[in-house]
């Protein structure tokens, strides 16, 4: 079974702390991606990676950079975390695919809240 | 907005009954996915159907797709009360991002 582990479930952070929110998935997916969750806004794509270096942004990526140095690992960073960050941060894999007709996999969810 | 839209925006049916949960889009697309979301969790994948598709079948689970109007339809037949999530369709265009809808909150009463 495809796994995707984000690195914490709950995590409360201070205004204006730099936060590394970690994704790691363990079947060899060149595509990863960051997505946050608001009630009422469903999941808005923050920034993708479709190979290691390689980044482009999503729908809403100020406030935001993403690290990908392993192929298995994409992290997100919120460079000065501030309280419209509050959310929950969900990050996924998927397999290139021919047409695209390939699933996302999701991790469990990261609910930040940033005082 | 990119995005998908889901309908009804919630729904409350009794354990047994049949749910049916809709979803429209504005641009052309390769293929449209559903997703589940137990409350508080990640999303699991549940069926994909391509746009040469009109409707495809798994488990208690049937998903339609028109592209002429832009709009899928997901229904789940004898429902239970385990299947109380969210539902959250998805379409691909292209071979990088899911744009995913806001979602239809489904309870299933016992």
């Amino acid at each position: 079974d495809v796994k995707v582990t984000q690195s914490s479930r709950y995590l409360v952070k201070r205004t204006g702390e730099k936060v590394f929110l970690e994704c790691v998935q363990d079947m060899d997916h060149e595509n990863m991606f960051w997505y946050r969750q608001d009630p009422g806004l469903g999941l808005r794509l923050i920034y993708f990676s479709y190979d290691v270096k390689m980044k482009e942004k999503g729908d809403i990526p100020e406030g935001y950079s993403v690290s990908r140095e392993k192929k298995e690992r994409f992290s997100l960073i919120l460079e000065s975390a501030s309280t419209n960050q509050t959310s929950m941060y969900l990050c996924a894999s998927s397999l290139w695919g021919v047409g695209g007709n390939t699933e996302a996999f999701f991790g469990q969810g990261t609910r930040l809240t940033v005082v | 907005s990119q995005q998908g839209e889901e309908d009804p925006q919630a729904l409350s049916i009794q354990e047994g009954e049949n749910a049916t949960m809709n979803c429209s889009y504005k641009t052309s697309i390769n293929n449209l996915q559903w997703y589940r979301q137990n409350s508080g969790r990640g999303l699991v994948h549940l069926i994909l159907i391509r746009s040469n598709e009109r409707e495809k079948h798994s488990g208690r689970l049937r998903v339609t797709l028109d592209t002429s109007k832009k709009s899928s339809s997901l229904l789940i037949t004898a429902s239970r009360a385990a299947d109380t999530a969210s539902y959250f369709c998805a379409r691909r265009s292209g071979t990088y991002k899911y744009i995913f809808g806001t979602g239809t909150r489904l309870k299933v009463l016992a």
